[in-house]
């Protein structure tokens, strides 16, 4: 089946910083997602791509749909204290996997004031 | 407000008990998910369900059970089959051709 490789598993930096994570597939996908999640709640919808090459931006957050159509990348920028949590990509193809989303196994992302 | 609900908080069961998560929503969206999150893990997905009446089994469905009576409603039961059942469920609904999906804030299940 399709699989999502998610790097880095986990990030310290320090409050200021920026944050680079991607996600590689063995496959294509048409629709890619980036979701936050917080301790003990559940994932939040950030950016979503829909078009090789597209670049989204969301306050902060800047995401990228692969020209191959099977990689994407997050960004964060001046990272703040509460950027803390769990960071899933999320691929889809609705020729491939029906309503099913591929989910990456999460960057777990910590941030020092 | 708009949203998935999902009941209760955090739940405990009995060795032999079956016991049923809630979730509800009131998106109107047609597609409803079930997601298992251990420590340290991805979601791994339990069963789906496109259409009242109808659901699938996912990747890791054994030991559980589904419903979808109501489009606003897909209750997940934990049966006793299911011999390590402590973990983070997360239910999901979706709507249309581009399939984002949004979650409930989740029941964290634990073993007496």
């Amino acid at each position: 089946g399709q699989q999502l490789n998610q790097s880095p598993q986990s990030m310290f930096i320090q409050e200021g910083e920026d944050v680079s994570m991607n996600c590689t597939s063995s496959s294509i996908f048409n629709t890619w997602l980036w979701y936050k999640q917080d301790p003990g709640e559940g994932p939040v919808l950030l950016i979503a791509l829909y078009k090789a090459g597209e670049l989204t931006s969301n306050g902060r957050l800047t995401a990228q749909f692969g020209i191959t159509r099977k990689d994407s990348f997050l960004n964060i920028s001046a990272s703040i204290p509460s950027d803390v949590g769990i960071y899933f990509c999320a691929g889809h193809s609705k020729e491939t996997s029906g309503s099913r989303l591929t989910f990456g196994e999460g960057t777990q992302l910590t941030v020092n004031p | 407000d708009g949203g998935i609900t999902q009941s209760p908080k955090y739940l405990f069961r009995k060795e032999g008990q079956n016991v049923t998560l809630s979730c509800e929503q009131n998106l109107n969206h047609d597609a409803m998910y079930w997601y298992r999150q251990d420590p340290g893990q991805g979601l791994r997905l339990i069963y789906y369900s496109q259409i009242v009446n109808d659901f699938q089994k996912g990747d890791i469905a054994e030991g559980y059970s589904v419903s979808r009576e109501k489009k606003e409603s897909f209750p997940l039961t934990v049966t006793s089959a299911q011999k390590n059942p402590t973990a983070f469920y997360l239910c999901a609904s979706s709507r249309g051709m581009i399939n984002i999906q949004y979650f409930g804030a989740g029941t964290r299940l634990s073993v007496l």
